[in-house]
C-alpha cells in the first residue's frame, strides 16, 4: 500500500533555532518528493521538489534531502522563525508527473518567541 | 504566477442547501484540476479530477452525485455540495496543474464549508 508518513506529529521549538522533520514513504515506482507548508486555514504551498537523482534540495532556509535506497526524506529548517509555524507536509508521487499524490499526515511546527 | 484562486474562502449554510465552491487559474490556462477534502489534523483526501470539457473522475468512497464538478473552461472549476449535512463540514481545496494531469499541482487558499 502505496503511504507516506511523518515524524513527529508535533514540534514545538524556540525561535532562531534549527529543526529537521522526517518523511518515510513506501510508494513504489517512484517519481518525485514535495515538502509543502500549509498555513492553519490556507491551501499548501510549495518548498521544495526532488527526483529520483536529486540528494538534496534548498530554498532559503529550507533544506530537503532525500535517500532514494532507503524511502527517507528530511526537510531541515535553519534559524527558524515565528512565521514558519505551520504544518509540513511531505508529498510522493507515485506515477511519471505529479498526479495521484500520496499526502503525508504533516508535522505540525510551532515556533515560539 | 501559477496562482490559484477560491471563492468563497469560507462558507456556513444550513443542514439540506446546496454549497457551490468555485476554483479558478489567474494566470494559467489549467486542463486539469483537483478537488481535495481535509479535515481537521489530517492530510488532504483526493476527491476528484476534473478535465476541462469531460466528466469528472471520482475517487472510491465519493459520491459523484453529492459533490457535484464542473469544468466549464480552462481557468475554472465548481464543486457543489449537494443537500449539505453537518458531516460534510470540512476544507475543501483545489488545485490545478498547467498543460495537463502529468505536470505540477498548484493549490488554492482553500474554502472552509461549515453546515449546521
Amino acid at each position: 500500500k502505496n503511504q507516506v508518513e511523518q515524524s513527529p506529529q508535533s514540534l514545538i521549538i524556540l525561535e532562531g533555532k534549527n529543526c529537521t522533520l522526517q518523511c518515510n514513504y513506501t510508494v513504489s515506482p517512484f517519481s518525485n518528493l514535495r515538502w509543502y507548508k500549509q498555513d492553519t486555514g490556507r491551501g499548501p504551498v510549495s518548498l521544495t521538489i526532488m527526483t529520483f537523482s536529486e540528494n538534496t534540495k534548498s530554498n532559503g532556509r529550507y533544506t530537503a534531502t532525500l535517500d532514494a535506497d532507503t524511502k527517507q526524506s528530511s526537510l531541515h529548517i535553519t534559524a527558524s522563525q515565528l512565521s514558519d509555524s505551520a504544518s509540513y507536509i511531505c508529498v510522493v508521487s507515485g506515477v511519471v508527473g505529479f498526479q495521484k499524490l500520496v499526502f503525508g499526515t504533516g508535522t505540525r511546527l510551532l515556533v515560539s518567541p | 504566477g501559477a496562482v490559484v484562486s477560491q471563492h468563497p474562502s469560507w462558507v456556513i449554510c444550513k443542514s439540506g442547501t446546496s454549497v457551490k465552491i468555485e476554483c479558478r487559474s489567474l494566470d494559467f490556462q489549467a486542463t486539469t484540476m483537483f478537488w481535495y477534502r481535509q479535515f481537521p489534523k489530517q492530510s488532504l483526501m483526493l476527491m476528484a479530477t476534473s478535465n476541462e470539457g469531460s466528466k469528472a473522475t471520482y475517487e472510491q468512497g465519493v459520491e459523484k452525485d453529492k459533490f457535484l464538478i464542473n469544468h466549464a473552461s480552462l481557468t475554472l472549476s465548481t464543486l457543489t455540495v449537494t443537500s449539505a449535512h453537518p458531516e460534510d463540514s470540512s476544507f475543501y481545496i483545489c488545485s490545478a496543474a498547467i498543460g495537463g494531469p502529468g505536470n505540477e499541482q498548484f493549490f488554492g487558499p482553500g474554502t472552509r464549508l461549515t453546515v449546521l
